[in-house]
């Protein structure tokens, strides 16, 4: 079956970029939509932005200025660029697919990965 | 702030029906934009519990219902059971920020 595994490192600093992948098995990354979503205790879920395989994006306005998404479509991959980190972006981070242009679903997730941001 | 609206949180005895309700505007819910549901037990990742509005996936148990109207949405779930406590998210694709929006969360508490 279909299965989303992200990783990455558990503990940044502030002011540091975060780099994280999400490796896909089971399905061809290619002809679908991808997602980063992210969650804290405070937050709750919050959307971080959308891959499509062809690299198309679009993120999330409040994090805009700091986030990049990419896909490699011969390792099946996705990967999540955060930079100018602060405690306020520690969470664990998903990800998932997206139903784009029909009902604008996950139904896929990651087990997530939590990061902490700290010095 | 969240775009969509929930109450932190509800409750219900078992055997009792609760429902969540999830309140957007004209550029979510309220343009048409399906409204979805999940369900997150912590320390898992979300479950996709109703997808375009009323429509559940499969192993998603008829307890678990939901409807649409206007800038709103709501999730109902009849008969609670104890392994029914867990945090509840709507979320749907808002056209102002092209992308998609949560709500705040609801934790529900079977008493």
């Amino acid at each position: 079956q279909v299965q989303l595994q992200e990783s990455g490192p558990g503990l940044v600093k502030p002011s540091e970029t975060l780099s994280l992948t999400c490796t896909v098995s089971g399905a061809s990354i290619s002809n679908h939509y991808w997602t980063w979503i992210r969650h804290s205790p405070g937050t709750g879920l919050e959307w971080i932005g959308y891959i499509y395989y062809r690299g198309s994006t679009n993120y999330n306005p409040s994090l805009k200025s700091r986030v990049t998404i990419s896909v490699d479509t011969s390792k099946n991959q996705l990967s999540l660029w955060l930079s100018s980190l602060t405690a306020a972006d520690t969470a664990v981070y998903y990800c998932a697919t997206w139903d784009y242009g029909r009902y604008w679903y996950s139904d896929l997730w990651g087990r997530g990965t939590l990061v902490t941001v700290s010095s | 702030q969240s775009v969509l609206t929930q109450p932190s949180s509800v409750s219900g005895a078992p055997g009792q029906r609760v429902t969540i309700p999830c309140t957007g505007s004209s550029s979510n819910i309220g343009a048409g934009f399906a409204v979805n549901w999940y369900q997150q037990v912590p320390g898992t990742a979300p479950k996709l519990l109703i997808y375009g509005n009323i429509n559940r996936p499969s192993g998603v148990p008829d307890r678990f219902s939901g409807s649409e109207s206007g800038t709103s949405a709501s999730l109902a779930i009849t008969g609670l059971q104890a392994e029914d406590e867990a945090d509840y998210y709507c979320q749907s694709y808002d056209s102002t920020l092209s992308g998609s929006v949560f709500g705040g969360g609801t934790k529900l508490t079977v008493l």
